[in-house]
């Protein structure tokens, strides 16, 4: 498989459930970030990691949980999300961090999440 | 703070026309880059000009850039149905390389 890869591509999930969304990158990029997309809005940026070390996190609440156990990998690990949490989110990768600015970044399909 | 607003938020238009979307920043950038999202799908990169380049092209694309007024265009001449998407621009802010994406504009290519 190449570039960027997300599953699920849906999850639907209540509010008390625990689920986790996967990105992988075949890339051999050293940055990677997660994004939301909702309806009407700009993408938001929630979280930037260089070297499996996060450098970004933009006010996102505790209800969700990054890890980046390599280069290739990020995981947004889901608790007790609101029905407000419902969105597209995005994974991306690019370079290096400088990269994403300068020259590209590369998207997965996104996941389509719906809260209960 | 939103950096970029992408004009009009949508556009429809007939198979072989032009299609010109613009984009605004606030702020002085280090580049600014335009990307398209079809229906549900991941973001594709299209085109980046730097803050020192003023046009450039890719195939049907055109894409200007005016510092002096904070803003940039994408045109995509000879339109297909195929061109259907969302346009987003994102800059990067100086100072920080990580893209900064907008609202978007939806574009309906009707063949």
């Amino acid at each position: 498989e190449t570039g960027v890869t997300q599953t699920p591509r849906h999850l639907v999930m209540g509010m008390t459930n625990k689920k986790s969304l996967k990105c992988e990158q075949h890339l051999g990029h050293n940055a990677m970030y997660w994004y939301k997309q909702s309806a009407k809005k700009p993408l938001e940026l929630m979280f930037v990691y260089s070297l499996e070390e996060r450098v970004e996190n933009n006010s996102v609440p505790s209800r969700f949980s990054p890890e980046c156990p390599n280069s290739s990998h990020l995981f947004l690990h889901l608790h007790t999300l609101q029905p407000e949490d419902s969105a597209l989110y995005l994974c991306a990768s690019s370079q290096d961090l400088l990269a994403g600015g300068r020259y590209e970044q590369f998207f997965g399909p996104g996941t389509r999440l719906t809260v209960l | 703070s939103q950096q970029g607003e992408e004009d009009p938020q949508a556009l429809s238009i007939q198979e072989g026309e032009n299609a010109t979307m613009n984009c605004s920043y606030k702020t002085s950038i280090n580049n600014l880059q335009w990307y398209r999202q079809n229906s549900g799908r991941g973001l594709v990169h299209l085109i980046l000009i730097r803050s020192n380049e003023r046009e450039k092209h890719s195939g049907r694309l055109r894409v200007t850039l005016d510092t002096s007024k904070k803003s940039s265009s994408l045109l995509i001449t000879a339109s297909r149905a195929a061109d259907t998407a969302s346009y987003f621009c994102a800059t990067d802010v100086r100072g920080s390389y990580i893209p900064t994406f907008g609202r978007g504009t939806s574009l309906i290519v009707h063949p």
